[in-house]
Order: structure tokens, then sequence, then C-alpha cells
């Protein structure tokens, strides 16, 4: 059964570090685009971050960009997003989803609160 | 960016009803929109993408249509186990954006 599990969320304090991983079953991952796609408490789908299936080209939203990395590890099939610099305003539930697009196949979740 | 208007926010329906559910794209993007359902406390489910192609197992009484800047999402005959809030999403151009969703409650 093809399946994301995501995981490394946590309680941080504002300007702190967090690296969030996303690991796969099922289905062949470096066949795959990969995306990070967070929801603030109460509220709205907010994509945050896309990598290719090569890990060769990298998008990120604009209010993230210069504070999260996404990678991935193909041989471990494994997604990650480091975020640093971290903010009230990234407190969110954080998912992993496949696709280039559409979103096909979507983790359960790990929850990122940033409270000092 | 595109931004995406969907409404309404929340709507209350009967069971065997028919719903429909509208996006406004802020720029012409063609058929690239696609509508999600989530359910409470779960991750969101793809139905809809290219704004008509229904995805493989979901019950054929959901549907959509439209391409250029206007989008409806249609069920035909309410179930109670539609009750959720659901989303549009665009990807005619980075960064991808999220309507604002609307919450379906059952009367």
């Amino acid at each position: 059964q093809e399946q994301l599990v995501e995981s490394g969320g946590g309680l941080v304090k504002p300007g702190g570090s967090l690296r969030l991983s996303c690991a796969d079953s099922g289905f062949t991952f470096s066949d795959f685009h990969m995306n990070w796609i967070r929801q603030a408490p109460g509220k709205g789908l907010e994509w945050v971050s896309y990598i290719s299936s090569s890990g060769l080209t990298i998008h990120y939203a604009d209010s993230v960009k210069g504070r999260f990395t996404i990678s991935r590890d193909n041989a471990k099939n494994s997604l990650f997003l480091q975020m640093n610099s971290l903010r009230a305003e990234d407190t969110a539930l954080y998912y992993c989803a496949r696709g280039f697009g559409y979103f096909d196949l979507w983790g359960r979740g790990t929850l990122v609160t940033v409270s000092s | 960016d595109i931004q995406m208007t969907q409404s309404p926010s929340s709507l209350s329906a009967s069971v065997g009803d028919r719903v429909t559910i509208t996006c406004q794209a802020s720029q012409d993007i063609s058929n690239y929109l696609n509508w999600y359902q989530q359910r409470p406390g779960k991750a969101p489910k793809l139905l809809i993408y290219d704004a008509s192609n229904l995805e493989t197992g979901v019950p054929s009484r959901f549907s959509g249509s439209g391409s250029g800047t206007y989008f409806t999402f249609t069920i035909s005959s309410l179930q109670p186990e539609d009750i959720a809030t659901y989303y549009c999403q665009h990807y005619d151009d980075l960064p991808y954006i999220f309507g604002q969703g609307t919450k379906l409650e059952i009367k």
C-alpha cells in the first residue's frame, strides 16, 4: 500500500531550527516529484516547497525562501525539509505530498509549533 | 501570484442534495485546476485533477468542470460521508495556490 509518513515535528523557540523527514512505502520514490504543504491551525492549505524526482529542480514559496531547504535521498526513499530561523507564523501541520501540479498521495502530517 | 477565490466559504445541505462550489482564478489558468476533500482531522485527498478528471477510486457523484478563470465542483447527491472541507488548487505557475476552502455540513 502506498504511504507517506512524516516525522520530526515538535516545539521550537522562535529563531530555532527543525528538520522534517518524510518516508515512503509502496511505490518507487525516485520516480516521483515531491512537495511540502502546510496548514496552520484552523486555516487553509499553503504549498511550501517542491523538489523534482532527481532533486535537480527546487522551488519555494516566498514565505519560506532563504529559511527552508528541501532535499531528498532517493537511495533511502526519504524527503526532508530543513527549517531555520523559525517564526511563530510557521506553526502548522506539515504534510509531504507526492506529485507535480496535483498531489495524489499525502502523509498524515507532522506538527511544528514555534513558541517561546 | 495567481489568486484563487472559492465560494461559498461554508455550505449546509441535506442528504441527497446537489451541491456546487465555485472557484475563480485571477487570470487564465487553462484547466490547471484540482479539487481536494479534507475530512475533519485527516489529510487532504485528491478528488479531481485537470478541472474535470476524476481521480481513481473517487465516487462518480463528484465532478468538476470549467476552464480559463471559472471552475465548478459538484456533488450530485450529497452523502453523510461527504462532510468535509473542499479546496480548489491551481498549478498554472508557481507558487501553487489553494482556495480558501468550503466547509460543507449536513442539515
